[in-house]
């Protein structure tokens, strides 16, 4: 596609509950990001694929995440057992190789209530 | 300490102005220094890239980079309301992956 897609674009979900979000890629990028904003802060980086494989997950906060990519295009994301504190803005981007140069979908806005 | 900071702002001035927008960093193999520009409710975009030291200009954007000081900068010349949003610095090593590390941004207002 023309930019990264993601979806839903606004999920509400209730405490405890499972979550995916998706992420699509531009076609031809090899790396893919995922990051999490809060409110008034730059986005904290979550995990990379480098092709189908994660190549750093050391961002991901503890076991209730966990993301994949089979294919080595399209991304999900999947948070278990949901806490209020997951609330926030999950940004997916992509790029060409790995040199780090980031194109950025428009982010899935989480809420747990 | 945080590897990459940054003055969340605000930081607003009048139409025209030249803009100053920094951020430190601890990281000595940090190479690749960004500038990402987010407005409300979308994700950032790429502003301006630099690789290892050097100036960059592009328009209206000029974009530092100082290692022996761990310091970059942006500047924004001639300044319009349009450039409001929030600036976040970013950079990334060549070694162990490309994980790019976000300042936590400066936001930005200029008045018209």
């Amino acid at each position: 596609g023309a930019g990264v897609s993601q979806t839903p674009s606004n999920k509400v979900t209730e405490k405890g509950k499972y979550v995916e979000l998706r992420c699509d890629p531009i076609s031809g990028h090899t790396a893919l990001y995922w990051y999490r904003q809060s409110l008034g802060q730059g986005p904290e980086f979550l995990i990379y694929f480098q092709g189908t494989g994660a190549a750093d997950d050391s961002g991901l906060p503890n076991d209730r995440f966990f993301a994949v990519r089979p294919e080595g295009s399209v991304s999900t994301l999947k948070i278990q057992r949901t806490e209020r504190g997951d609330s926030a803005v999950y940004l997916c981007a992509s790029s060409f190789r790995d040199r780090g140069l980031l194109t950025f979908g428009s982010g899935t806005r989480l809420t747990v209530v | 300490q945080k590897e990459v900071e940054q003055d969340p702002g605000p930081l607003s001035v009048p139409e025209g102005a030249i803009v100053s927008l920094n951020c430190t960093y601890s990281n000595s193999a940090f190479q690749y220094f960004m500038w990402y520009r987010q407005y409300s409710r979308k994700g950032p975009e790429l502003l301006m890239y630099t690789y290892s030291s050097g100036n960059k200009e592009d328009g209206r954007f000029t974009a530092q980079v100082d290692k022996s000081s761990k310091y970059i900068s942006l500047f924004i010349r001639d300044s319009q309301p349009s450039d409001s949003a929030t600036y976040l610095c970013a950079m990334s090593a060549t070694t162990g992956g490309f994980k790019t590390i976000f300042g936590a941004g400066t936001r930005l207002f200029v008045k018209a």
